[in-house]
């Protein structure tokens, strides 16, 4: 069976810094890898993720996740925080099956601080 | 962008009373989902559902709960008796079909029993 584990449930940060929210997973098979991001009061939005192909992947609002197989890791990052990512961030795994159920981590808290 | 749209957004109901929560998929999507999310917990998989059948089910998803698609375009989450606690953010999820893994969630309906 497949798990995520997110290591890190809250992770306060002042704005500009640059930050990284930690992703483990656990399969006896190939999945594919995937952040979400849930603002306040609203629903899940997909940041990014990883098919296939370069183990570094770019997704929208500047952040980028590196999938690490060795480590079965696939940490998220970005350079520079904004008060607007303040949000909940999910890391998912899909089965080789692409229209397997999505399993999500715990999440991570991302507060950014002025 | 296409959007998956849930009504209503925000639901009251007593406890024991059967509510419906209803989700419009994308219109050329195949396959159909639903998750809940307790609030502070992480999102678990319910349901998912294809070609007008339940493909897979959570051990969550027990008597209580029935989805449908009466027509073309609803997909419905029915809870027949309600609990406490099944009060949750519920989110519907739709994806085009095996090759894409792009899945789309709705903006979720907040469920709360009282």
């Amino acid at each position: 069976a497949q798990s995520v584990t997110q290591l890190d449930s809250q992770v306060p940060v002042f704005e500009e810094a640059p930050v990284e929210l930690r992703c483990n997973y656990s399969s006896s098979v190939s999945v594919y890898l995937f952040w979400y991001v849930q603002y306040p009061n609203q629903g899940l939005q997909l940041l990014l993720k990883y098919l296939s192909g370069s183990t570094l992947v770019k997704g929208i609002n500047g952040f980028e996740a590196e999938f690490n197989k060795s480590q079965t890791s696939f940490h998220l990052r970005k350079p520079s925080v904004h008060i607007s990512d303040t949000a909940e961030y999910f890391c998912a795994v899909i089965r080789g099956t692409s229209y397997d159920k999505v399993i999500f981590g715990p999440g991570t808290s991302l507060s950014v601080i002025p | 962008e296409p959007e998956v749209t849930q009504t209503p957004s925000h639901q009251v109901t007593q406890m024991g009373q059967e509510v419906i929560l209803r989700c419009v998929p994308i219109s050329n999507h195949l396959y159909f989902y639903w998750y809940r999310q307790i609030l502070g917990q992480k999102v678990e998989f319910l349901v998912s559902f294809y070609n007008n059948e339940i493909s897979e089910k959570s051990e969550i998803f027990d008597d209580q709960f029935s989805v449908e698609r009466p027509d073309g375009s609803n997909f419905t989450l029915k809870i027949r008796s309600t609990k406490l606690e099944d009060s949750a953010m519920y989110f519907c999820a739709s994806i085009l079909d095996g090759n894409n893994y792009g899945y789309t969630f709705g903006s979720g309906t907040r469920l709360t029993v009282v």
